[in-house]
């Protein structure tokens, strides 16, 4: 069965410092990737989506950038992190483009 | 791009009773139409789907119809209990090569007991 993993769990970070979360997929081959963030109370954004390795599209400008350097991993980054980063971060795959999105368990991120 | 709007934002309903949340769609030409179940600090999970050759679908307590006219599906939750207490967010997609989900600004559900 596939499974995603996601890491790490929680994180508190200073402004202005580096990022680099990530995750990964087990159980299955070419798996759309995506990353979305979720503020405090609020609904899912889409940040990157992946359709293959080294193919990254980006849903909105901002801070952050994305990654594929694997098949099965998908990686958010950032230099220097910004007050308004802090979120939870989601991973998510998905066997086919548009269809049922699978989410890893996320990535409470606190700037401060 | 796709468009999904969801109603309402917040919803507390008594135990035992039904919960209804809709939302509509911008992009006749989505086809798949998820709903997924987020409880507090945890990740969303998928609690089921429709496709659109299918007006509904239905999983024990929950179900969910699809009206492609109008461009609005729902989903349904009968007898409800406490632990149906999450976040629910509807979502929308083509299902074609190099589309994604488009998801709704989710429902705050409450059941109170």
């Amino acid at each position: 069965s596939q499974t995603i993993h996601q890491w790490p769990a929680t994180l508190v970070q200073p402004v202005g410092s580096p990022l680099s979360l990530e995750c990964t997929v087990e159980g299955t081959s070419n798996p759309n990737l995506y990353w979305y963030r979720q503020a405090a109370g609020r609904g899912l954004q889409l940040l990157f989506y992946s359709v293959g390795i080294g193919q990254i599209s980006s849903e909105v400008p901002q801070n952050l950038s994305a990654s594929r350097p694997q098949d099965r991993q998908f990686i958010l980054s950032s230099k220097k992190l910004l007050l308004s980063d802090s979120g939870f971060y989601l991973c998510a795959w998905s066997p086919y483009p548009g269809t049922e999105a699978f989410f890893g368990q996320g990535t409470r991120l606190t700037v401060v | 791009g796709e468009n999904v709007e969801q109603h309402p934002s917040t919803l507390s309903v008594q135990e035992g009773d039904s919960a209804v949340i809709k939302c509509t769609y911008s992009d006749s030409a989505s086809n798949y139409f998820p709903w997924y179940k987020q409880e507090l600090g945890k990740r969303p999970q998928l609690i089921i789907d429709i496709r659109s050759n299918v007006g509904e679908k239905k999983d024990q307590r929950i179900a969910v119809t699809l009206n492609k006219t109008a461009k609005h599906f729902s989903l349904h939750i009968t007898e409800t209990q406490p632990e149906d207490s999450a976040v629910y967010f509807c979502a929308a997609s083509r299902g074609s090569s190099g589309d994604k989900l488009t998801f709704g600004t989710g429902t705050r559900l409450a059941v109170r007991p």
